[in-house]
């Protein structure tokens, strides 16, 4: 089975420094991974998949299968980056079908 | 666009009770999964309709059931509450197409108190 792990419950950093959101997954298949938000008050969102490659917000996270690790980076945080962030997995062919981790707080302080 | 939109926001019930709980999904979305969310935790897949049918489903039991309509909205129900079954049920829906991840749409969720 597929499993998600987030080994920080809460990140604390300052405003400008550097932010890694570490996540690990196990899945003997070819997962699609991603990473979706929630910021204060407003709803869980899609932020980025690793599928597009993409830099969102300045956020981007490279899927190593070696490691089985799907970690979040950001090189210069920003106080509007305080939210809940959840990894998540998908089986491939399983559509929709997403496995969460535990989910990271991250606070920036000013 | 209108996006997710999940109903009751809140409510409480007492063990042993049913719940139907109720998602209208983004418009032009023809997937909907529901997820359980516990208090610190991350959402727990439940399971998933396409087209009225179900096509996946997670580790609950059978007295979670749901049901899609023809409108693409949809109903979670949970018979037989147990305190455990406190949590945020969030509904998301998709435009899933030949098996590919989309995106989800995540509606506000509702809380359901087991007291």
């Amino acid at each position: 089975a597929q499993r998600v792990t987030q080994p920080e419950k809460l990140l604390s950093v300052f405003k400008g420094a550097p932010v890694e959101l570490k996540c690990n997954y196990s899945y003997s298949g070819s997962p699609e991974l991603f990473w979706y938000v929630q910021y204060s008050r407003q709803r869980l969102q899609l932020l980025l998949r690793h599928i597009s490659r993409e830099s969102i917000k300045g956020f981007t996270a490279d899927l190593n299968k070696g490691e089985t690790s799907f970690h979040l980076k950001k090189p210069f945080a920003q106080e509007e980056d305080s939210a809940m962030y959840y990894c998540a997995l998908s089986q491939s062919n399983a559509g929709n079908m997403l496995t969460f981790g535990g989910g990271t707080r991250l606070m920036v302080k000013p | 666009e209108t996006g997710v939109t999940q109903s009751p926001t809140h409510l409480i019930k007492t063990r042993g009770q049913q719940v139907t709980l109720r998602c209208s999904s983004q418009s032009g979305h023809n997937t909907v999964s529901w997820y359980q969310q516990a208090l610190g935790q991350g959402p727990q897949f439940i399971f998933q309709y396409y087209r009225e049918e179900e096509n996946g489903r997670g580790n609950f039991p059978p007295r979670f059931s749901g049901l899609q309509f023809p409108n693409y909205s949809s109903e979670l129900n949970v018979n037989a509450l147990e305190l455990d079954d406190s949590a945020l049920y969030l509904c998301a829906s998709s435009d899933a197409r030949g098996g590919f991840a989309g995106e989800l749409f995540f509606g506000e969720g509702s809380r359901l108190t087991v007291l």
